[in-house]
């Protein structure tokens, strides 16, 4: 299996733009996260689902962020608008029950 | 909800010795402990977990163990390598689910 997998890895946009984060989760796992990243904040987790599920979204910052995962193999965490603030590194995980979380390699967001 | 507070913020050791973080957690149900070692500019990484119905896990040079009681539980490491060199997060959740994590390690190991 190649893991969880991110895309894009990069992405710079201006205030104001939609931004869009993509991810593919380990086959066969049934719970997916997502988390952001800062060094003023550590690592956060904004919002995971089960079995495509969204169950606890009490981590999403604002209503400018929301997260969807239309199947099994896909998820999607979108900004709009973006602002400088957003600026950090998103990692999604998957995990099933009995084991640990597994990280993807992450999307660094650049707002300007 | 569960907070876990983890020390120390920054650690450094010499080559050979070794190394301990320690993480307390508030939640009393919570039952899964994770270690995470996040290096450079990549993924976190799971490098070893505990449950709560374990109070010691041994996995080479890496050991965790767990204080129900005192809702602590710590990760040693031992003859540390200069490739042990990282971010070391702790975690804490019911299940594997709402995991929340302490705010990182730095640990350098000097050659």
């Amino acid at each position: 299996d190649a893991g969880v997998i991110q895309s894009p890895r990069h992405e710079v946009t201006e205030m104001g733009q939609e931004v869009t984060l993509r991810c593919k989760p380990i086959s066969g796992h049934d719970y997916l996260f997502w988390y952001r990243q800062t060094m003023m904040r550590g690592l956060e987790l904004l919002i995971y689902f089960n079995n495509n599920v969204p169950i606890d979204d009490s981590g999403m910052p604002e209503d400018r962020f929301s997260a969807k995962m239309p199947n099994a193999s896909f998820s999607t965490l979108k900004i709009q608008p973006s602002e400088p603030r957003d600026s950090a590194v998103y990692f999604c995980a998957s995990s099933s029950p009995g084991i640990g979380q597994y990280f993807g390699p992450g999307t660094r967001l650049t707002v300007t | 909800g569960e907070n876990v507070e983890q020390h120390p913020s920054t650690l450094s050791v010499q080559e050979g010795d070794s190394a301990v973080i320690k993480c307390t957690y508030s939640d009393s149900a919570s039952n899964y402990f994770p270690w995470y070692k996040q290096e450079l500019g990549k993924r976190p990484q799971l490098i070893i977990d505990i449950r709560s119905n374990v109070g010691e896990k041994k996995d080479q040079r890496i050991a965790v163990t767990l204080n129900k009681t005192a809702k602590h539980f710590s990760l040693h490491i031992t003859e540390t390598q200069p490739e042990d060199s990282a971010v070391y997060f702790c975690a804490a959740s019911k299940g594997n689910n709402d995991m929340r994590f302490g705010a990182g390690t730095r640990l350098t190991v000097k050659p």
